[in-house]
């Protein structure tokens, strides 16, 4: 079974709202989580760690005041999308590290922003 | 810089056909390496990992992968492709010794099998 969600798989907002995307650990505690972004046809890139309980850490080129994390529980990280344009329509995927250090991904959330 | 790449955007092979998807990595050292696979509407799972020892690696539903550290390369094989076996499929590579959330990745194989 799945280990790893994503609420919602898709969402369509408009230009200048904020979107929120969950990413829930299932099956274990997760002090550590990930966040990608895939363009089509592109790899996933990784947008930031969320540490909880303490703020989360940003890739290089990545606006963290455009991409709000949120590690609020041990098993509940949320990435809002704030002030949403066209360009930041693309692929939005969580990772869960697991108690193995081995890494589970959530099954991803399409963002389209019109 | 580090970088991981896969020549092939997209193969088509047909059923019971043996397969191989390449993948090249530019690394300082010898990274951990892994496989992934992403059906539509699911999240990536992993097919195997290397991080050392013997270099051919065996892994989920019939993968296999071996690292050839002179060509720096971790090419993916399955000896009979099935039709479920129709995915993307990703190359990564993480720091070794690191944890393995901090992962490069390729850009993905789609493959699609012919029946």
């Amino acid at each position: 079974g799945a280990v790893v969600s994503q609420h919602p798989s898709w969402v369509i907002c408009k230009s200048g709202t904020s979107v929120k995307i969950e990413c829930r650990s299932l099956d274990f505690q997760a002090t550590t989580m990930f966040w990608y972004r895939q363009f089509p046809k592109q790899s996933l890139m990784l947008m930031a760690t969320s540490n909880e309980g303490s703020k989360a850490t940003y890739e290089q080129g990545v606006e963290k005041d455009k991409f709000l994390i949120n590690h609020a529980s041990l098993t509940l990280s949320t990435l809002t999308v704030t002030s949403a344009h066209p360009e930041d329509s693309s692929f939005y995927i969580c990772s869960v590290v697991g108690p193995r250090d081995e890494q589970y991904f959530g099954p991803g959330t399409r963002l389209t922003v019109t | 810089a580090q970088s991981v790449t896969q020549p092939d955007i997209h193969i088509t092979v047909s059923e019971g056909a043996s397969l191989e998807l390449r993948c090249n990595y530019s690394y300082g050292a010898t990274p951990y390496l892994f496989w992934y696979v992403q059906s539509p509407g699911q999240g990536l799972q992993l097919l195997l990992k290397y991080f050392s020892g013997d270099t051919l690696v065996q892994g989920i539903k019939g993968f296999e992968a071996e690292f050839k550290r002179s060509q720096s390369s971790f090419n993916l094989r399955k000896p009979s492709v099935h039709w479920s076996d129709a995915a993307e499929y990703f190359c990564a590579v993480g720091a070794p010794g690191g944890s393995q959330g901090n992962l490069i990745f390729g850009k993905g194989t789609k493959l699609s099998v012919k029946p």
